[in-house]
């Protein structure tokens, strides 16, 4: 199993700033993911974090708002840029192999006011 | 599309059994996940289904089947920290996890 720390765990923010959120995995993983969820809600993927490459983006989701980073096989980042309060949400990092189950950090509350 | 349904709510009782049902169409199966969620946490693992057929584990065993789409989620001996929210999610050919949008369950004495 992979251990994912994810900070920070919470944050309160002024609309119109920048947040930038950081995943370390105790171990090397091939995929690294970035999640949005809203309370009552389920996952909702932002990106695939990608090894040296550009993040791969889903579908509303775009680099000049979330750029991501991912400069080794065991760290990520996910900045979320230009912030209102519609970004208010919990941000989730996950990773994993192919073929074995995803682990998630801890998750970021962000609050942007 | 890709699309998971699984109910939104459920309630059970102290010590009772529950089964939480999930369907799925997806591009490509790559195995099939279940996630518990309290509220206020991350997602835990709690188990994965790649074959038919049933996987114990405890309390809870989960439970494939491939040609028909659906897998259910079955709770033994139910214990009032078993109130969470359950998640389904089939990993696809793309071995993109596809989530479900999640099963609350409520637990009472």
């Amino acid at each position: 199993s992979a251990v994912i720390s994810q900070k920070p765990s919470r944050d309160i923010c002024q609309r119109g700033t920048s947040l930038t959120i950081q995943c370390q995995v105790d171990s090397q993983v091939t995929m690294m993911f970035w999640y949005r969820q809203q309370p009552g809600q389920s996952l909702t993927l932002i990106a695939t974090a990608n090894q040296g490459s550009e993040a791969t983006y889903e579908s509303g989701f775009v680099i000049d708002k979330f750029p991501i980073s991912r400069p080794n096989l065991t760290f990520s980042t996910l900045t979320v840029s230009n912030m209102s309060p519609e970004d208010s949400s919990i941000y989730l990092c996950s990773a994993g192999q192919e073929n074995t189950e995803a682990f998630f950090g801890q998750g970021t509350r962000l609050t942007v006011v | 599309g890709q699309n998971i349904d699984q109910p939104t709510e459920m309630t059970a009782t102290e010590g009772a059994i529950v089964q939480i049902n999930c369907t799925y169409q997806t591009s490509g199966f790559n195995g099939l996940f279940w996630y518990q969620q309290h509220a206020g946490e991350a997602p835990t693992f709690l188990s994965y289904n790649v074959l038919d057929g049933l996987e114990e584990k405890g309390r809870f065993s989960s439970f494939l089947s491939r040609s028909k789409g659906y897998s259910y989620l079955l709770l033994k001996e139910l214990q009032m920290k078993d109130s969470a929210s359950y998640l389904c999610a089939v990993r696809d050919s793309n071995y993109q996890l596809i989530w479900g949008a999640g099963t609350k369950l409520i637990i009472k004495p």
